[in-house]
This record gives C-alpha cells, sequence and structure tokens, in this order.
C-alpha cells in the first residue's frame, strides 16, 4: 500500500515558467512533508518542508502547498531553470515508534527544464 | 560543515558474499537512517539508529543489519548476497528533534551483486 503517491513520473516544462509537482498522502498520521531533488548517482538534497500546521512555506523560488482536507501537497518552482532538472521526490512523516520518526518517500518525479 | 559522507561510493560483489558500508554523519546528528533505492521500488526505508540503538526497522530479511558507534558513526551490513540486492544504499542524518526534523542524506554507496 503506497501511503505516499507522485502519480506524474515526468514533467516538461520550459525554461521561466513554473513547474507544479503533485503529491498526494493516504495516512492521516502524516504531520510533516519534506521536498529532495536528486540528479543521477547523488544522494537527495534536501529542498523544503512543511509543517502539517501550515498551509504554504516559501523559499526562494521554491513553494510548498500543503492541502491537509483533501491529504495533497505541491512545489511550484518559480521560474523555472535548466539546473532544476532532477527527480523531485516527496516524503512524508511521522512517529512510527517511541520517540522515532520515519520518512515515506513518494516514486519521484523526474523534471525537464527546456532551455 | 561536513555533509553526511558514504563510503565505499562503488562496491562490486558476487551472491553470497557478505558486505559492509559506513556511514559518517553531520557533525552533531545523533540519528542515522539507511534506505535502499532501486528502479522498481523507489527509496525504501531499511532501519534507524539513535544512541546506539535500533530505533525503528523497516520491512528487510534478517540479512539486513546495521549497528551505531559511541561517535554517531553507523555501519550496515548485509549478508548472503542475492542479486536483487543490487541498489544504491543511501545513508541519512538528522538531530532526531521530533516533528521538525528534516534528514540530510549522503551520497550513497551502489552495490551491485554479479
Amino acid at each position: 500500500d503506497q501511503q505516499v503517491k507522485q502519480n506524474s513520473p515526468s514533467l516538461s516544462v520550459q525554461e521561466g515558467r513554473i513547474s507544479i509537482l503533485n503529491c498526494d498522502y493516504t495516512n492521516s498520521m502524516f504531520d510533516y512533508f519534506l521536498w529532495y531533488k536528486k540528479y543521477p548517482a547523488e544522494g537527495p538534497t534536501f529542498l523544503i518542508s512543511i509543517s502539517s500546521i501550515k498551509d504554504k512555506n516559501e523559499d526562494g523560488r521554491f513553494t510548498v502547498f500543503l492541502n491537509k482536507s483533501a491529504k495533497h501537497l505541491s512545489l511550484h518552482i518559480v521560474p523555472s531553470q535548466p539546473g532544476d532538472s532532477a527527480v523531485y521526490f516527496c516524503a512524508a512523516s511521522a512517529i512510527s515508534s517511541g520517540s522515532a520518526r520515519q520518512l515515506t518517500f513518494g516514486s519521484g518525479t523526474q523534471l525537464t527544464v527546456l532551455p | 560543515k561536513a555533509g553526511v559522507t558514504q563510503t565505499p561510493r562503488y562496491l562490486i560483489k558476487t551472491r553470497g558474499q557478505q558486505v559492509t558500508l559506513s556511514c559518517s554523519p553531520i557533525s552533531g546528528h545523533r540519528s542515522v537512517s539507511w534506505y535502499q533505492q532501486t528502479p522498481g521500488q523507489g527509496l525504501q526505508f531499511l532501519f534507524e539508529y539513535f544512541s546506539e540503538t535500533q530505533r525503528n526497522k523497516g520491512n528487510f530479511p534478517g540479512r539486513f543489519s546495521g549497528r551505531q558507534f559511541s561517535n554517531s558513526r553507523s555501519e550496515m551490513n548485509v549478508s548472503t548476497l542475492e542479486l536483487g540486492d543490487s541498489a544504491l544504499y543511501l545513508c541519512a542524518s538528522s538531530l532526531a528533534r521530533g516533528r521538525g526534523d528534516t534528514q540530510y542524506f549522503g551520497p550513497g554507496t551502489r552495490l551491485t551483486v554479479l
């Protein structure tokens, strides 16, 4: 059972336009959400996060929106740049046992920004 | 501040062998988590260590084990390697500060089992 889903395996966007990456989750116990960016043969790089008590968090060109009622979050990149081309993973965090927290990842979306 | 480091970066082993991977967390981080990334399964959680204790474990067979040392460095061991164990193994460290805890990943170890 996939608790975190990224239904679009790929997305192509023109340079300078907005990129919107989507993520859906099913577990209502998730209370912290993160986006990571990954290049081939490298580890994921943390981009931005949002707590479940907020509905928006912004950091430069990156904004994450959280809609708890729909169990949906999205990452907006404006303006998109060719260097943003990478795989983007959505991750969700919940307490799993005791005080331990566990990240559950989506399957990733390959973003390609065309010059 | 130095990031998470993993050694070795690449490994080639044959079926039946065992392998040990190493992870050094960001200074001050006490939690270390391990993940397996494969093309078909994405990023799958293996286990998490905090203060030398395994706090959390994913759904992997007992051939996968780990440990953490007093300086927070961690090792992961896979015994009796199978072809399906070929993957990118990622280590992540965090401050383990509760809800707002962010994990930072190392570059990974690419394991190929022949």
